[in-house]
């Protein structure tokens, strides 16, 4: 079956550090990967997504970035955090033989202090 | 206007009663419709998908009125562990392809009371 870990599960970094938030995959192959951020009292936001390796789209402009080294790896990366960027971060998967099913990781908790 | 909008609530429900949410969508070209749960500070997931005729999952109803542009979703004999945010989900990808153009709700607050 497949699973979808991402990690670190919380934490809290001051404003102008970096950020690398990594996402993984197993029991698939060729996934659609997803970064979703969702702010409170806010909607989930698309942030990135990627049809493949090195393939990444991006939703809205912002100090955020994303790489896909390998089919089932995800990154969500930054250079200096603003306070802006505080929020529960998603990734998420899915494969063309889905109906529209994202199946999400346990999220990541970002507080910038 | 929001491309998908909900009443964020809370809806404060007795156990055992039913409830009902409506969520609206912006664009007519949408493809498909979901309804996700998302339990506090757990990621969402699938409650069920949203098809033109309407659907039926046990106690859960969904329905979609493509004129009007908007789904509902109903819960009927609510118990306590339906307590959760449902997210409206709106697929606005044209080709019905991909899912990166999948647009949630902000959510509705339910809090089933014992």
């Amino acid at each position: 079956s497949q699973t979808i870990h991402q990690w670190p599960a919380t934490l809290v970094q001051p404003v102008g550090s970096p950020l690398s938030l990594e996402c993984t995959v197993e029991g698939t192959s060729n996934p659609n990967l997803y970064w979703y951020r969702q702010a409170a009292g806010r909607g989930l936001q698309l942030l990135f997504y990627s049809v493949g390796i090195g393939q990444i789209s991006s939703e809205v402009p912002q100090n955020l970035s994303a790489s896909r080294p390998q089919d089932r790896q995800f990154i969500l990366s930054s250079k200096k955090l603003l306070l802006s960027d505080s929020g529960f971060y998603l990734c998420a998967w899915t494969s063309l033989i889905n109906t529209g099913e994202l199946f999400f990781g346990e999220g990541s908790r970002l507080t910038v202090l | 206007r929001k491309e998908v909008e909900q009443d964020p609530g809370p809806f404060n429900v007795p156990e055992g009663a039913t409830v009902a949410f409506n969520c609206t969508y912006s664009n007519s070209a949408s493809q498909s419709f979901f309804w996700y749960r998302q339990d506090c500070r757990k990621e969402p997931k699938l409650l069920m998908s949203v098809y033109s005729s309407g659907n039926e999952d046990g106690r859960f109803t969904a329905q979609l009125n493509r004129a009007s542009q908007y789904i509902s979703l109903l819960i009927r004999d609510s118990k306590l562990s339906d307590s959760a945010t449902y997210l409206c989900v709106v697929n606005m990808s044209p080709t019905n392809f991909g899912n990166e153009k999948l647009t949630f709700g902000t959510g509705t607050r339910l809090t089933i009371i014992p």
